[in-house]
């Protein structure tokens, strides 16, 4: 069975204090690993998508990397526009995976001004 | 272009009641998604639909079950509602029905149930 963990649960920063925001995963064969930014009432947003051990992705402050075991979320220099919760997501390979993902139960991250 | 549109946006029902939440994919898109997403959890896969046919199933009980129009636009239905279904009931679009391509989610229906 594919299990996600992320950590910490909840994570609060000051403005411009960077930081890196962890997802554990076991999956049988990736075909991807997501990462989403959700909003409070709202959908998850997608950010990223990695697919093999090493990828590293950027956009603005946040840089997603990727190991054969873990992802990591790296902000640097937040703001507060940033408070979100981010969630993790795994797609495995096995046929009858269709397009389904499985999610870690999020960090929460507050950035103070 | 219009995102994925959830209805309704909120909803309150009673224990033992039915519900049906419906959802329109991005013009296209071919395969939607159902997950159920608890206060404070990350969301869970519920169902699959691709091309109008199951592609997958979580682990939820046969209370729910959804369907998928030739428009591609979508269904969730639970039946007997519980107090543990209250969520949000989020639906995401995407243009394949395998692959790693990502989805695209709607802003979701938040159930109560009382």
């Amino acid at each position: 069975e594919d299990q996600v963990t992320q950590s910490p649960e909840a994570l609060r920063l000051q403005e411009g204090e960077s930081s890196s925001l962890n997802c554990s995963y076991t999956v049988s064969g990736l075909r991807g690993l997501f990462w989403y930014r959700q909003d409070p009432g709202k959908g998850p947003e997608f950010l990223f998508t990695l697919y093999s051990a090493g990828e590293e992705k950027e956009k603005e402050r946040l840089k997603a990397t990727l190991t054969k075991k873990e992802s990591f979320l790296h902000i640097t220099a937040p703001k507060p526009e940033d408070s979100a919760t981010y969630l993790c997501a795994v797609q495995a390979t096995r046929e009858n995976a269709g397009n389904m993902l499985t999610f870690g139960g999020g960090t929460r991250l507050m950035v103070k001004p | 272009d219009a995102g994925v549109t959830q209805s309704p946006t909120h909803l309150i029902k009673t224990r033992g009641q039915h519900v049906t939440l419906r959802c329109s994919p991005i013009s296209g898109h071919k395969s939607v998604s159902w997950y159920q997403q608890v206060l404070g959890q990350g969301p869970q896969f519920i169902f699959q639909y691709y091309e109008k046919e199951e592609r997958g199933r979580g682990n939820f009980p046969d209370r729910f079950s959804a369907r998928q129009f030739p428009n591609y636009s979508s269904e969730l239905n639970v039946n007997a509602l519980l107090l543990g279904d209250s969520a949000l009931y989020l639906c995401a679009s995407s243009l394949g029905g395998q692959g790693a391509s990502g989805y695209t989610f709607g802003s979701g229906t938040r159930l109560t149930v009382v």
